[in-house]
């Protein structure tokens, strides 16, 4: 079975622009979630959705918005880029909630 | 603000020995307590998870002790092997969310 993958792989914006991240996650998981890493820390917790519905909202600006297909895949959008939006981006994937998540290996998105 | 705290930070073991890695958190409504491991340029993987009314869990090397009291939680790796030299996270959770902590290193040495 495929595992949650997430494209693209690496990427590199300038400030100010947008960026669209997809996340498809693992066949029969409904819940998707987005999470932010920053070098050297832990991830932190975005978006949950499940069921198309948004269930969950991290400490995070409005310039980050996220949404749920009927497929269950999802997309994070990222407005206003800043620097200190640099980070590896990671979507996990759940049949419900935060229970037993399966990471992608993320998006490592770099902001110049 | 919910807080998980990870301790130690990094950690240096000889191949065959005990790694030992704590947590401890202060939301009580976490319900599921996990640690994951994360290896360099990937997402962090499951290893292990425990539930709040066991204190105990084992599977292979790699075991969990719970102190719901204490609020507390610790992952035990036996056997170190190099292969075990990864980031560790613990990542107490509830419906919606996982809370990581700040990661410890764990370096293991032939």
């Amino acid at each position: 079975d495929a595992g949650v993958t997430q494209s693209p792989t690496h990427l590199i914006k300038t400030r100010g622009q947008h960026v669209t991240l997809r996340c498809s996650p693992i066949s029969g998981h409904k819940s998707v979630s987005w999470y932010q890493q920053v070098l050297g820390q832990g991830p932190q917790f975005i978006f949950q959705y499940y069921e198309k519905e948004e269930r969950g909202r991290g400490n995070f600006p409005d310039r980050f918005s996220a949404r749920q297909f009927p497929n269950y895949s999802s997309e994070l959008n990222v407005n206003a880029l800043l620097l200190g939006d640099s980070a590896l981006y990671l979507c996990a994937s759940s049949r419900r909630g935060a229970y037993g998540y399966t990471f992608g290996s993320g998006t490592r998105l770099t902001v110049v | 603000q919910q807080q998980v705290k990870q301790s130690p930070q990094s950690l240096i073991v000889q191949k065959g020995g005990i790694s030992i890695i704590n947590c401890a958190y202060e939301n009580t409504a976490f319900d599921y307590f996990p640690w994951y491991q994360q290896f360099p340029g990937k997402g962090p993987a499951l290893l292990i998870a425990i539930r709040p009314d066991v204190s105990e869990k084992k599977e292979g090397r790699f075991t969990i002790s719970f102190n719901k009291s204490a609020k507390q939680f610790s992952l035990h790796i036996m056997d170190s092997q190099p292969g075990d030299s990864a980031t560790y996270f613990c990542a107490p959770a509830n419906t919606d969310k996982l809370i990581f902590g700040t990661g410890t290193r764990l370096q293991v040495f032939p």
